[in-house]
């Protein structure tokens, strides 16, 4: 069963829009999220994850538990966020770090 | 180099050539994971390996042949592969445990002729 879905594969914005781009996972358990991004050309890296509450490069994801949710926001896209963003969930107590990954979306900003 | 190398970066092969992937790791982590990606599939995972142990195959068909020498080098054997096999072949490696974050290399290209 598909634990983790991105219902977009792409999404265009201008630069300065905002952004958001749509993960919701479905597990019965206490799950960890992790966006994932991979830049043209480069390897599949870790951008943020839930537990850490944290923005990096602007971006933010907040965990939405009733919704089963974790939607990746940027207030102001800028041109180098172009890339392909994953939405990976964990099972927690899961000992072996077993990423489930969506599909993706790509990501493209117009300038 | 710092961590996570796969070699070769592209692989072309016939239906009946035997070849292997080489993925290389010096981050001190236990685990080290084989993942598929193809065009339109999301990222599938195909192999664990845990203190080089494996602990999971994912369904995944023989002509894959995994190998674990240990902790920092993980092989995938490839033999009689199909067209359909084509995708990029990613390794990756975590402290397990549940640790979460995921470091990977820049895969292989495998195109199967």
């Amino acid at each position: 069963a598909q634990r983790v879905t991105q219902p977009e594969k792409l999404l265009s914005v201008f630069k300065g829009a905002p952004v958001e781009l749509k993960c919701n996972y479905s597990y019965s358990g206490s799950p960890e999220l992790f966006w994932y991004v991979q830049y043209s050309r480069q390897r599949l890296q870790l951008l943020l994850r839930h537990i850490s509450r944290e923005s990096i490069k602007g971006f933010t994801a907040d965990l939405n538990k009733g919704e089963t949710s974790f939607h990746l926001k940027k207030p102001f896209a800028q041109e180098e966020d172009s890339a392909m963003y994953y939405c990976a969930l964990i099972e927690r107590g899961s000992t072996l770090g077993r990423l489930y990954f969506g599909r993706g979306t790509q990501l493209t900003v117009w300038p | 180099e710092t961590g996570v190398t796969q070699t070769p970066r592209h692989l072309v092969m016939g239906m009946t050539n035997k070849k292997s992937l080489k993925c290389e790791q010096h981050l001190g982590h236990n685990a080290m994971y084989w993942y598929k990606q193809s065009a339109k599939k999301p990222l599938e995972l195909m192999f664990v390996y845990n203190f080089k142990e494996q602990t999971e195959n994912n369904s995944v068909p023989s002509r894959f042949s995994p190998e674990c020498p240990n902790s920092s080098h993980l092989f995938l054997h490839l033999h009689t592969l199909q067209p359909e096999d084509s995708a990029l072949y990613l390794c990756a490696s975590s402290h397990g445990q549940g640790a979460g974050e995921a470091f990977f290399g820049q895969g292989t290209r495998l195109t199967v002729v």
